[in-house]
C-alpha cells in the first residue's frame, strides 16, 4: 500500500519568494485535504478537493495561497510572496468518501512539507 | 480555530502502565477520531467513534464518547516505549464536508 506522498519534505526560502508543494494521495482516494500545523498546535484545515473540484477553503487561506488538483489525482499548493508567518508544516491527507458520508472515513496523512521562511 | 481541547497537555508514564487522555469539544459532531503523530512525521489514524457510539476498542486502545458532556477519552493499555508520541483528537461535523478540526494535542512519554 503506497501511502500519501509529499514533496519536498523541507523547503527553506527567503521572504517574498514563491513556493509550491506537491501531494500524491492514495490512488483510489477521491478526497484530498491540505492542513497547516505550527509548532505545538494541532493541524488546521486549509482546503479540500473532491476529485478535481475544490469544495471548501478556510479563511486561513489568503489570496496568496492557491491549491489545485487538475486531474483529480495529485495536488499542488502554492504560496506566493511568502511571509514569516507562513513558516509551518503543510500536511496533505486523503480519504475515500462514500456518497455524502465523507465524514465517516479516516484520513490518511503524508509526512508533510516543513516550510521555513528566512 | 481549534475545536477540541486535550487534557493533560503532557503525560509521562512508565512502560507497562496505562495512559488515559481526555478531549473536550464544543459543537455537535458526526464522529470523533484520535490520531498519533511521531516527531517530524505525519498523523496516523488510530480509531474513529461515531456520535451514536459510546465505546470502541482496537487492540490496546479503548475510546469512549460522551456526547452529553461533549467529551471523549482514549485509553492505551500496557503502554510501550514506542507509544511515545503526540496524540490528537479531531472532530468531524459530517455531511458532505468531512474536514477535521483538531485539538492542540497531548505529548505522551513512555519511559522504558
Amino acid at each position: 500500500d503506497t501511502g500519501v506522498s509529499q514533496d519536498p519534505r523541507h523547503k527553506i526560502t527567503k521572504r517574498g519568494q514563491n513556493v509550491t508543494f506537491r501531494c500524491d494521495p492514495i490512488s483510489e482516494h477521491n478526497r484530498l485535504y491540505w492542513y497547516r500545523q505550527t509548532l505545538g498546535q494541532g493541524p488546521e484545515f486549509l482546503t479540500y478537493f473532491q476529485n478535481e473540484a475544490q469544495l471548501e477553503k478556510s479563511r486561513l487561506l489568503s489570496d496568496r495561497f492557491s491549491a489545485e488538483r487538475p486531474k483529480g489525482s495529485f495536488s499542488t499548493l502554492e504560496i506566493q510572496r511568502t511571509e514569516q508567518g507562513d513558516s509551518a508544516m503543510y500536511l496533505c491527507a486523503s480519504s475515500l468518501a462514500l456518497g455524502n458520508h465523507g465524514g465517516y472515513q479516516p484520513q490518511h496523512f503524508g509526512d508533510g512539507t516543513r516550510l521555513s521562511i528566512l | 480555530s481549534q475545536q477540541g481541547e486535550e487534557d493533560p497537555q503532557a503525560l509521562s508514564i512508565q512502560e507497562g502502565e496505562n495512559a488515559t487522555m481526555n478531549c473536550s469539544y464544543k459543537t455537535s459532531i458526526n464522529n470523533l477520531q484520535w490520531y498519533r503523530q511521531n516527531s517530524g512525521r505525519g498523523l496516523v489514524h488510530l480509531i474513529l467513534i461515531r456520535s451514536n457510539e459510546r465505546e470502541k476498542h482496537s487492540g490496546r486502545l479503548r475510546v469512549t464518547l460522551d456526547t452529553s458532556k461533549k467529551s471523549s477519552s482514549l485509553l492505551i493499555t500496557a503502554s510501550r516505549a514506542a507509544d511515545t508520541a503526540s496524540y490528537f483528537c479531531a472532530t468531524a461535523t459530517g455531511g458532505a464536508n468531512s474536514k477535521l478540526t483538531f485539538g492542540k494535542g497531548i505529548t505522551l512519554s513512555v519511559r522504558p
